[in-house]
């Protein structure tokens, strides 16, 4: 019974690159959320998606991040021009449903490093 | 008004002991309160959880304890062990946004054999 996967676990980009975060949630999972977490910090919420729906991106930065959770394959996190503030650990969640009825899942996340 | 405050940043305690992680909040319309537990690598993973009508929740050697007036609560390890060692996160939501946790900065403990 996997759990949610993330990849790379490791990410070195130079500035200016683009940067692709996958999460594949947990079986029969349709709900996936995005976090940030930088040095010393908790989590922070960036986006929530369903299957090929954005539900709600009101943590995201308005330029040079997208997601997308498309029908079939992983959700991806797309970070365009990356700048060093970028970097930091970006963790996904899937759940059942959601509602915080429903727990939760956390993939390792995913560290992302800019140089 | 939407954060949540959590000390200490760090704690150490001896196996045996009881580990005590304190968090505080300013917004009254909380009504969820879970605990995160995560290890160097990994994940959080939800330990235990409280809604403002309980004052305490065990599970365990977990204790959540909950001060409504004070907006203010606390996770109780009790008995630590090493394998107890791991950075603990709280958070809460709002049911408006059931989904959406609003997470304290998390705090590093260490159990010393």
């Amino acid at each position: 019974n996997a759990g949610v996967m993330q990849n790379p676990r490791h990410l070195v980009r130079r500035r200016g690159q683009e940067a692709r975060l996958r999460c594949s949630p947990m079986k029969g999972h349709s709900h996936v959320y995005w976090y940030r977490q930088l040095p010393e910090e908790g989590l922070k919420f960036m986006v929530y998606l369903q299957k090929e729906n954005i539900i709600d991106e009101s943590g995201m930065p308005k330029e040079r991040f997208s997601a997308e959770f498309p029908k079939e394959g992983p959700s991806i996190l797309r970070i365009q021009q990356v700048v060093r503030g970028d970097s930091a650990a970006y963790f996904c969640a899937s759940s059942l449903r959601g509602s915080r009825d429903y727990e939760q899942y956390f993939g390792p996340g995913t560290r992302l490093t800019v140089t | 008004q939407q954060q949540v405050k959590q000390s200490p940043q760090s704690l150490i305690v001896q196996k045996g002991g009881i580990s005590i992680i304190n968090c505080a909040y300013e917004n009254t319309a909380f009504d969820y309160f879970p605990w995160y537990q995560q290890f160097p690598g990994k994940g959080p993973a939800l330990l235990i959880a409280i809604r403002p009508d309980v004052s305490e929740k065990k599970e365990g050697r977990f204790t959540i304890s909950f001060n409504k007036s004070a907006k203010q609560f606390s996770l109780h390890i009790m008995d630590s062990q090493p394998g107890d060692s791991a950075t603990y996160f709280c958070a809460a939501s709002i049911s408006t946004s059931n989904y959406q946790l609003i997470w304290g900065a998390g705090t590093k403990l260490i159990i010393k054999p």
